[in-house]
């Protein structure tokens, strides 16, 4: 079957400006995942959705970072008044039930933010 | 913060040797997860060894885990050319999220 899949691939805006990154995880995976890295570093947590619902934000770096997953499924990670710092690479994954499950990842998305 | 780091953050082995990457953490554990990327994107997943298991494998890999040392290591026998990649270990501690160390860049030369 599919995996996970992002889009877009590659996106490249100004700073200031916003952004929304979209994650469509496997089917039938309860949980979903955000991560950020960066040039050189692994991936670093964001926030874990179970269901609807976030389950942890603890990672997202500021309140310009916002994402949602409204019907359990697709997720969207918003970023407002992009920054130079926020240029990464953001990977998502879903696992069938969350706990101590195996994580399947996208491609990522490439952001750059001039 | 990141609780795995992998040793050593760069390794150069010619094809048909051995490759052994270690991961070190801090915090007690449910479970460690390797995983493989390659040019900077998605991470493929390898093997996951739970806290009460000790050696796994899976085809070439091997994987053992130490938890009075709190460490790992990921073994790749006979390397070939496309196993070059970064490889990361991730600890999963129940209730809380993964995180994953800086990596160890592999490279395989023909």
């Amino acid at each position: 079957g599919a995996g996970v899949s992002q889009t877009p691939s590659n996106k490249v805006t100004e700073k200031g400006k916003y952004v929304e990154l979209r994650c469509d995880p496997i089917s039938g995976h309860t949980a979903l995942y955000w991560y950020r890295q960066s040039l050189g570093q692994g991936p670093e947590f964001l926030i874990y959705f179970q269901g609807t619902g976030a389950a942890d934000d603890s990672g997202l770096p500021n309140d310009r970072f916002f994402a949602v997953r409204p019907e359990g499924s697709v997720s969207t990670l918003k970023i407002q008044r992009t920054e130079r710092g926020d240029s990464a690479v953001y990977l998502c994954a879903s696992s069938l039930a969350g706990d101590q499950d195996t994580q399947y990842f996208g491609p990522g998305t490439r952001l750059t933010v001039l | 913060s990141q609780q795995g780091e992998e040793d050593p953050q760069a390794l150069s082995i010619q094809e048909g040797e051995n490759a052994t990457m270690n991961c070190s953490y801090k915090t007690s554990i449910n479970n460690l997860q390797w995983y493989r990327q390659n040019s900077g994107r998605g991470l493929v997943h390898l093997i996951l060894i739970r806290s009460n298991e000790r050696e796994k494998h899976s085809g070439r890999l091997r994987v053992t885990l130490d938890t009075s040392k709190k460490s790992s290591s990921l073994l790749i026998t006979a390397s070939r050319a496309a196993d070059t990649a970064s490889y990361f270990c991730a600890t999963e501690n129940y209730g809380q999220n993964f995180v994953f160390g800086p990596g160890t860049r592999l490279s395989v030369l023909p």
